[in-house]
């Protein structure tokens, strides 16, 4: 089957500091990936996507990499800043269907 | 540039009453889903539709209606509401053509 799993949060960085947040998948065929961002009270924006392995998603400084071998799409970025704070969301799309992960909580403090 | 209108986006119910939810999208989107959020369980698809006139269950569909007869609107119903339909309610769509969905603001649906 399909699925995803993500690292547990809440995370809390300083600003400045690295961000990491680990995602894996279980799929059949060749999925694409995503990693979605929800500010508070709002619906999901897509933050970059990756279609294919070896592909490099990026977007506002966020960067992913699709690694088939070892079915891997962590988030990173370099220096966070204080309006990164939300929850974000690694996903799957598999045929018609998208599955997601649990979503992580992140915190950037000044 | 509306995208993914959703209506209402509050709502309290008491336990039985039925409602009905609206997703419009205006990007001619050939896909649609419904979703429910809860806290530490990420998305959860309840309906979703491939097109006009279909619909299809998700992971968590019992307890819900859908009816997909506009290409632009998807519909989500509530028969008789319980305290676990509780939360935030999230349609996306997505065309054929794209990878990716795009989501409405989302319903909080509270029911007591």
């Amino acid at each position: 089957g399909n699925s995803v799993t993500q690292m547990e949060g809440p995370v809390t960085l300083s600003e400045e500091a690295f961000l990491t947040i680990n995602c894996t998948y279980t799929a059949t065929g060749y999925p694409s990936l995503f990693w979605y961002v929800q500010y508070p009270g709002e619906g999901l924006q897509l933050l970059l996507k990756a279609t294919k392995a070896d592909d490099k998603g990026s977007n506002k400084g966020f960067e992913a990499t699709y690694r088939k071998e070892t079915t891997s799409f962590h988030l990173e970025k370099g220096s966070v800043q204080v309006s990164d704070s939300a929850v974000y969301f690694c996903a799957l799309r598999s045929l018609k269907e998208f599955y997601f992960g649990t979503g992580t909580s992140l915190t950037v403090i000044p | 540039n509306a995208g993914v209108t959703q209506t209402p986006k509050f709502r309290v119910l008491k336990t039985g009453q039925s409602m009905t939810l609206l997703c419009a999208q205006d990007m001619n989107h050939e896909y649609m889903y419904w979703y429910r959020q809860d806290p530490g369980m990420g998305l959860r698809l309840i309906h979703y539709s491939v097109g006009e006139g279909t619909t299809a269950k998700g992971e968590v569909p019992d307890g819900y209606n859908v009816s997909r007869l506009k290409k632009q609107n998807f519909l989500l119903g509530l028969e008789s509401a319980a305290p676990s339909q509780t939360s935030v309610y999230f349609c996306a769509s997505r065309g054929s053509s794209n990878t990716e969905a795009f989501f409405g603001q989302g319903t909080r649906l509270t029911v007591v």
